[in-house]
């Protein structure tokens, strides 16, 4: 049911540059429409990570940081720390849908 | 601080209405460029966006749930209510109440604790 796809899971070790891409389509994020990320933690709510293509929230680190490409996003992770792992969400607007879309969720795991 | 809470059954039945209410904290919802958000997630699965009402009553559904949703407001007590109809048990997840403050940007900062609902056939 999500319009944007992302991949399962994603691993590394600590220390090590991780990404998670985001794709979707023309009428999402290839209409340029903000993209921003979320990152939860089982049993609690979403944390926003990024917003506005690559704005962070007061207190996020700048380990995390974003980009995009044609109808296509993607978060990076540098200097993976094990406080790490959690699923990440993407979300954009789709003007199709006339919605907030989410994508399908990416475990990361630090190894 | 913004704060906001939900509140509601967490067991209802199939076929049953389910009504939720977000209560906020921190804001005030009665200017149009302030909102609401409803979101669900259903167990181990991605989020879905379902509803917004903004602060000057106008209101946005999910395309494909819009037929069962209704939200609405009560400024008086800082509240927000959303309504599901004819609830089903792939309804089962938890639903958050969202207030984005980072206006002009529609990013998700402020979110509630959320509320597990559980739909039993």
């Amino acid at each position: 049911q999500s319009v944007l796809t992302q991949p399962p899971s994603v691993s590394g070790a600590p220390g090590q540059r991780v990404t998670i891409s985001c794709t979707g389509t023309g009428s999402n994020i290839g209409s340029e429409f903000d993209v921003h990320w979320y990152q939860q933690v089982p049993g609690t709510a979403p944390k926003l990570l990024i917003y506005d293509y690559n704005r962070r929230p007061s207190g996020v680190p700048d380990r995390f940081s974003a980009s995009r490409s044609g109808t296509s996003a993607s978060l990076a992770i540098t200097g993976l720390q094990a406080e790490d792992e959690a699923v990440y969400f993407c979300h954009s607007y789709d003007s199709r849908l006339s919605s907030d879309v989410f994508g399908t969720g990416t475990k990361v795991t630090v190894l | 601080q913004i704060t906001l809470k939900e509140s509601g059954p967490t067991l209802v039945k199939s076929t049953q209405t389910l009504t939720l209410t977000c209560t906020f904290s921190g804001f005030s919802l009665t200017t149009r460029e302030v909102g609401v958000n409803w979101i669900r997630q259903p167990p181990g699965k991605a989020l879905e966006w379902l509803a917004l009402i903004s602060g000057d009553g106008d209101t946005r559904y999910s395309p494909s749930l819009e037929s069962r949703l209704t939200i609405t407001k009560d400024t008086s007590k800082n509240q927000v209510v959303l309504t599901m109809t004819n609830m089903d048990p792939a309804d089962t997840g938890i639903f958050y109440c969202v207030h984005p403050s980072l206006h002009p940007s529609g990013a998700f900062d402020s979110w509630g604790q959320g509320i597990p609902v559980s739909v039993s056939s």
